[in-house]
């Protein structure tokens, strides 16, 4: 099955900064690259996601890269506010098709410091 | 109201009981998927169906079962609760059209 690796597990950054989480994952077939934010008290809600026909998605403060070759996508957040502070999970596919659930990173708690 | 609800919010429970964790959606989703949440350890998949009919173990099924009673209604069954269950317990759905998937605001679960 998919393996999927996310570092930093935390990460602190002063309000104004850029954030990086960084996700790595074995399958070198595999298709779809979301991102999910958790907000404290609440379920995952889905940020941003990316084909593997594109190697950067933009949304705002938010953008995904993402690179085949090395088997690693990225999460960047810029000009980091205090709202943007959560745990960020990666996620990927179990198998190739349509019918396959989602593995996700183990998280990253990002705190925006005010 | 929203879209993925589950019921209760949280639970403290003895070793040895049996619990029931239920889970309704409005979404009209085909796709439900139980999740358990540890520090550090981020979201591991328990079980999922992917319609009424369709029941598949994830990661880490066992000590749990499920009931998949309607297209809307999804249950997590913990036959006799241990103590390394203490975890937070999310309910998911999803599109079989659309990757994305929609979560509950989770179940707090304590085994004592």
């Amino acid at each position: 099955g998919e393996n999927v690796e996310q570092h930093p597990s935390t990460l602190s950054v002063q309000e104004g900064d850029s954030a990086v989480i960084k996700c790595t994952y074995s399958d070198s077939a595999s298709n779809y690259f979301p991102w999910y934010k958790q907000e404290l008290g609440k379920g995952p809600q889905l940020i941003i996601d990316i084909r593997s026909n594109v190697g950067e998605k933009k949304d705002q403060r938010i953008a995904v890269t993402l690179n085949k070759t090395a088997k690693h996508f990225s999460l960047h957040i810029t000009e980091t506010q205090p709202e943007d502070s959560a745990v960020y999970f990666c996620a990927l596919p179990e198998g190739n098709s349509g019918n396959t659930p989602l593995v996700f990173g183990k998280g990253t708690r990002l705190s925006v410091i005010a | 109201d929203a879209d993925v609800t589950q019921t209760p919010r949280n639970r403290i429970t003895k070793t040895g009981k049996r619990i029931m964790l239920e889970c309704s959606q409005t979404k009209g989703h085909d796709r439900m998927y139980w999740y358990r949440q540890d520090p550090g350890l981020g979201l591991r998949l328990i079980y999922y169906s992917f319609d009424v009919k369709d029941i598949n173990k994830g990661e880490i099924s066992d000590g749990y079962s499920v009931s998949r009673q309607a297209q809307a209604k999804f249950s997590l069954s913990l036959e006799s609760a241990i103590p390394n269950q203490t975890a937070l317990y999310f309910c998911a759905t999803s599109d079989p059209g659309v990757r994305e998937q929609y979560f509950g605001p989770g179940t707090r679960l304590t085994v004592t």
